[in-house]
């Protein structure tokens, strides 16, 4: 089964703060994403990343960063926390359609940030 | 650029009751179509997809059939459970290299005993 890891379910930060979310996949996907969920809206897609070192802006980039120095970890970085960044943070890995033709994300179990 | 539109919710139902959950779509190519499941405290689980015009998705008793001319995705279960209670999400991804997803705005379904 594909495993896609969070490295924290629920996480409180303080405005102005750096904050770092990690993501790690253990099927040697080539695509990851960061999206945020929230009431109404959906998800939301950040950034993604087709390749190891190559990011490319999701819908809402504004406020995020991310960093991919291996091909299993994808972290977004929050560069200076504010409290509309409030909301359950979603990574997800997939294959690329390159190597696997037409292929589902799979997500992991979420974030839940809060900043005050 | 593509959208995805899904019916408001939320959506209440007894159990062994017929589900649709209705799912539109705009697209440019030849998208791929999802149905996710989210439950309670959970991340998102793929619960069907379909890749071509004319596909039927199933799973779990599920279905959704991929109708291009209608550019319609609807998700339909004949007799639903108290553990379907959960969010569904219909997305669409697009053909290249990394088949980003477009998601509707979710669906919560509550089922009572």
């Amino acid at each position: 089964d594909v495993k896609v890891t969070q490295s924290s379910r629920y996480l409180v930060k303080r405005t102005g703060e750096k904050v770092f979310l990690e993501c790690v996949q253990d099927m040697d996907h080539e695509n990851m994403f960061w999206y945020r969920q929230d009431p109404g809206l959906g998800l939301r897609l950040i950034y993604f990343s087709y390749d190891v070192k190559m990011k490319e802006k999701g819908d809402i980039p504004e406020g995020y960063s991310v960093s991919r120095e291996k091909k299993e970890r994808f972290s977004l970085i929050l560069e200076s926390a504010s409290t509309n960044q409030t909301s359950m943070y979603l990574c997800a890995s997939s294959f690329s359609s390159l190597r696997q033709g037409r292929q589902p994300q799979h997500f992991g179990d979420g974030t839940r940030l809060s900043i005050l | 650029g593509n959208s995805v539109t899904q019916m408001e919710g939320p959506v209440t139902l007894s159990e062994e009751a017929f589900l649709t959950i209705n799912c539109t779509y705009t697209a440019t190519g030849y998208p791929s179509l999802f149905w996710y499941v989210q439950y309670p405290g959970e991340g998102l689980q793929l619960l069907l997809k379909a890749t071509k015009a004319d596909d039927k998705g199933s799973n779990k008793g599920f279905e959704a059939t991929y109708r291009k001319e209608t550019t319609s995705f609807h998700l339909e279960k004949g007799s639903v459970q108290v553990s379907d209670s959960a969010v569904y999400f219909c997305a669409l991804s697009d053909q290249f290299r990394a088949q980003k997803l477009v998601f509707g705005q979710g669906t919560r379904l509550t089922i009572n005993p």
